[in-house]
């Protein structure tokens, strides 16, 4: 079991260019979200998706676009990267029950914008 | 919307030692509660959950205490050893909510 899978580990990118980081989960789970991870700021909400077709904006949206056409694939886009938008990158899915389960976190993308 | 924060954010403890994590939450309507385990390099993982209607809860080697009156959480982690070593954060929900809010995380660091 695969379980919440992230493409690219590892990106460099030049201002203004743009790109997708790729999410899947094998686990059938209807809730996932982009978080990012900078240091000392814990956690941060990108974008979040309830179900295939539904998303919805985090805590920090802008400079970033997300899509839901299938239960399993959640990729987030960066329209044109920006040095502001360096980070650690985190898929995570779940059950989507309310306060009844843990999110299972992907592996991390860590992007690097020049 | 309201906080988790953590009030330690780095720990260091000597191997065998018991380990205490603290957690302060603001939203008095909180009523699940999720410690996570981030190792170096790796996506956070689940170690603990507890709800509001508990202020206790053990795990392997692990305990969560709620204290709701003062809105503190801890994890206690026994006989500590250094694969113990990472960011430990809380996060909460309230309301059935899915959405958790973390906390900025705490750093264990395990000396053998």
């Amino acid at each position: 079991n695969a379980g919440v899978t992230q493409t690219p580990k590892f990106q460099v990118l030049k201002t203004g260019q743009s790109m997708t980081l790729q999410c899947a989960q094998d686990m059938n789970h209807e809730y996932m979200s982009w978080y990012r991870q900078d240091p000392g700021m814990g956690l941060r909400l990108i974008h979040y998706s309830v179900g295939a077709g539904i998303t919805d904006q985090g805590e920090v949206p802008n400079g970033y676009n997300v899509s839901r056409s299938t239960t399993e694939d959640f990729p987030l886009r960066l329209l044109s990267a920006a040095p502001s938008q360096t980070s650690v990158y985190f898929c995570a899915s779940s059950t989507g029950q309310g306060g009844t389960g843990e999110l299972f976190f992907g592996e991390g993308s860590r992007l690097t914008v020049l | 919307g309201e906080s988790v924060g953590l009030h330690l954010p780095t720990l260091s403890v000597q191997e065998g030692d018991n380990s205490i994590i603290n957690c302060a939450y603001s939203n008095s309507a909180s009523d699940y509660f999720i410690w996570y385990k981030q190792e170096s390099g790796k996506g956070p993982q689940f170690i603990i959950d507890i709800r509001s209607n508990m202020d206790k809860r053990q795990g392997q080697r692990v305990t969560v205490l709620l204290n709701k009156t003062v809105k503190h959480l801890s994890l206690q982690i026994a006989a500590t050893q250094p694969g113990d070593s990472a960011v430990y954060f809380c996060a909460e929900t309230s309301g059935g909510s899915y959405i958790p809010t973390f906390g900025r995380g705490t750093s264990l660091i395990v000396h053998p």
